[in-house]
């Protein structure tokens, strides 16, 4: 069964920490994506990456950074976690043919 | 640029009853179209998608969605609800796979809350 881990379901961070999101796939999809999940505000692109080493903003990328040094792991970092942080973030990934798989989710809170 | 509509934040039904979540698009070109369910505290889950073909699509679960052209609609549909169907349905329109870049990203709609009423 193919699919898309996120290493936690529930982290607890403070604020100033440095966070690291970790998602992995083993479908060798070209795509990643990471958005976070707001009640209210849908899903909100932060950054998504089409190829290792790549790497492009979306719409709310303020706050974050990301890494691809391998295919399968795409990283979203929180270079000094904030109490707006907290959200449910999700990472996803597709081919060129497909839709989006998507992790379980990691429901961050920044305290 | 693309877009997705879902007019309806929460749709309540009974249980037994057939159900409809409705989506409209924005796109240019012919589109890929995808519905996703989002179960509490996970992340979402494909139910069907509509590249080409027959304008009705069958998914996981029971779900079918009909793809209409000149309406540019996308409405997801089942004939009987169950109340393991509650959940939060969300819209997803991608362009032709000609396209390049950034527009091979899927743009979400801001979902629609299904309860289904026993």
């Amino acid at each position: 069964d193919v699919k898309v881990t996120q290493s936690s379901r529930y982290l607890v961070k403070r604020t100033g920490e440095k966070v690291f999101l970790e998602c992995v796939q083993d479908m060798d999809h070209e795509n990643m994506f990471w958005y976070r999940q707001d009640p209210g505000l849908g899903l909100r692109l932060i950054y998504f990456s089409y190829d290792v080493k790549m790497k492009e903003k979306g719409d709310i990328p303020e706050g974050y950074s990301v890494s691809r040094e391998k295919k399968e792991r795409f990283s979203l970092i929180l270079e000094s976690a904030s109490t707006n942080q907290t959200s449910m973030y999700l990472c996803a990934s597709s081919s060129v043919w497909s839709g989006y798989t998507f992790g379980s989710g990691t429901r961050l809170t920044v305290v | 640029a693309q877009s997705v509509a879902q007019p309806e934040d929460q749709v309540n039904v009974a249980e037994g009853n057939p159900l409809t979540v409705k989506c409209t698009y924005s796109v240019s070109g012919n589109p890929y179209l995808f519905w996703y369910v989002q179960y509490p505290n996970r992340g979402l889950q494909f139910l069907l998608k509509y590249i080409t073909g027959d304008n009705l699509v069958k998914g996981s679960y029971g779900f079918e969605a009909e793809f209409n052209k000149s309406q540019t609609s996308f409405h997801l549909k089942k004939p009987s609800a169950l109340v393991s169907d509650s959940a939060l349905y969300f819209c997803a329109v991608r362009p032709p796979l000609i396209s390049s870049g950034s527009a091979r990203q899927l743009t979400f709609g801001s979902g629609t809350q299904l309860t289904v009423l026993p």
